[in-house]
């Protein structure tokens, strides 16, 4: 059974739309990330939260918008988005900052319409 | 920027052949990580590699940290169909305050019974 669960498992919105991931962690790490996955290309990071402050925004578009409100949860709302951002988005947390040993959620697989 | 390059992109063998996979870098790595990721589901690390030189097996699975920091393998000995799977390697870069995990692009791993 993986620590880190993912909700929603899929999720269909279109393009106006606003929804949210979310991600929990029961692991008592204190790193978590966001990162995306898409066919044919390396894991992409999105985010980094270090004790609950947000260390690293890989120039991720304004319409990913990350919360992180303790450090077992994570959120990632989405608003406007574009068909080109269908993909497979994962959560993952680690002991401590970026680099350490990444535990990854099951994602959430994201088709924009 | 850093780059790993993992081969072969992708292989299909026969139940009970071994399996050979490696990834390089022009960088050196601090950690090496091996994951693993089914249709659907997260990664989910397989071995973790902290020491230039290191060899360490998990059941069927062994791997390496390359003496020269830049490279690592993993084999699969005995495959069976449950191996299936897209497999993933990582490795820890560290650049001052830059620390960050760098992913290959995966080999994907297909077992005819």
């Amino acid at each position: 059974e993986t620590g880190v669960t993912q909700t929603p498992r899929h999720l269909v919105m279109g393009m106006t739309n606003k929804k949210s991931l979310k991600c929990e962690q029961h692991l008592g790490h204190n790193a978590m990330y966001w990162y995306k996955q898409s066919a044919k290309k390396p894991l992409e990071l999105m985010f980094v939260y270090n004790f609950k402050e947000q260390t690293e925004n890989n120039s991720v578009p304004s319409r990913f918008s990350p919360e992180c409100p303790n450090s077992s949860h994570l959120f990632l709302h989405l608003h406007t988005l574009q068909p080109e951002d269908s993909a497979l988005y994962l959560c993952a947390s680690s002991q401590d900052w970026a680099g350490d040993t990444q535990y990854f959620g099951p994602g959430t697989r994201l088709t924009v319409l | 920027g850093q780059q790993l390059n993992q081969s072969p992109q992708s292989m299909f063998i026969q139940e009970g052949e071994d399996v050979s996979m490696n990834c390089t870098s022009s960088s050196i790595f601090n950690t090496w990580l091996w994951y693993k990721q089914d249709p659907g589901e997260g990664p989910v690390l397989l071995i973790a590699l902290y020491k230039a030189g290191e060899l360490t097996s998990n059941g069927r699975l062994t791997a390496q940290f390359g003496i020269t920091r830049k490279d690592s393998f993993l084999n699969i000995s005995a495959s069976i169909p449950s191996d299936v799977g897209i497999y993933f390697c990582a490795g820890d870069f560290n650049a001052g305050n830059n620390r960050k995990l760098i992913w290959g692009l995966g080999t994907s791993l297909a077992v005819n019974p």
